[in-house]
């Protein structure tokens, strides 16, 4: 009930391109999720985060696709450059405990030019 | 300091020593958390500070895990009599307050803690 999954683990696209990852969760109380980005040797940094309800947000390059019936969310990344190159996680929060977040595992998304 | 910052950056340690890792968060974030990241993992919720206090400790994997915090401020997390699966990276994290839907919260670099 408190997990989230993620997938790809791992994602390999050409600049330009428009990697795509997604998540899906069980617990129908979360209410808040948000996408981090991590770069080695770095601690997460939030990129963008969504509530359920709206079905997207944009920003800049990067937008989330909510999918509340479905219980999933997703990440697209917009003409893709190589320093977006780093590891991706989604996460999610309920009202219950809206300071902890439950991440997914994680996808490594590697841009080449 | 700007951000939160974690010490050390690195540490190796032999089986059933034990080890303490500090956070310093930024100045006037009243929330703190501790996180763990192992190999290929996604973050793992260890704990979870308002002020001085715990409110939610349910992320600690064992009784060996201990943490806390003084002053409001800095924290220590402690692993005591470490075993090798204790080897991951741990994040702390601070943050304005505890709704993270409307206050960002901020990750520390981390400490890398290899258990041999």
């Amino acid at each position: 009930q408190q997990q989230v999954k993620q997938s790809p683990q791992s994602l390999i696209v050409q600049k330009g391109g428009i990697p795509i990852i997604n998540c899906a969760y069980e617990n129908t109380a979360f209410d808040y999720f948000p996408w981090y980005q991590q770069f080695p040797g770095k601690g997460p940094a939030l990129l963008i985060a969504i509530r359920p309800d709206v079905s997207e947000k944009k920003e800049g390059r990067f937008t989330i696709s909510f999918n509340k019936s479905a219980k999933q969310f997703s990440l697209h990344i917009m003409d893709s450059q190589p320093g977006d190159s780093a590891t991706y996680f989604c996460a999610a929060s309920g009202m219950d405990s809206s300071y902890k977040l439950i991440f997914g595992s994680g996808t490594r998304l590697l841009v080449r030019p | 300091g700007a951000g939160v910052s974690q010490s050390p950056s690195n540490k190796v340690t032999e089986k059933g020593k034990d080890v303490e890792l500090r956070c310093d968060p930024i100045s006037g974030h009243t929330a703190l958390y501790w996180y763990r990241q192992s190999l290929g993992q996604g973050l793992e919720f260890l704990i979870y500070f308002q002020g001085n206090s715990a409110p939610d400790k349910s992320g600690l994997p064992s009784d060996r895990f201990s943490a806390e915090r003084t002053g409001g401020s800095v924290s220590t997390l402690t692993i005591q009599r470490t075993q090798q699966e204790d080897s991951a990276v741990y994040l702390c994290a601070s943050s304005r307050s505890r709704d993270r839907r409307n206050t960002e919260a901020f990750f520390g670099q981390g400490t890398r803690l290899t258990v041999v």
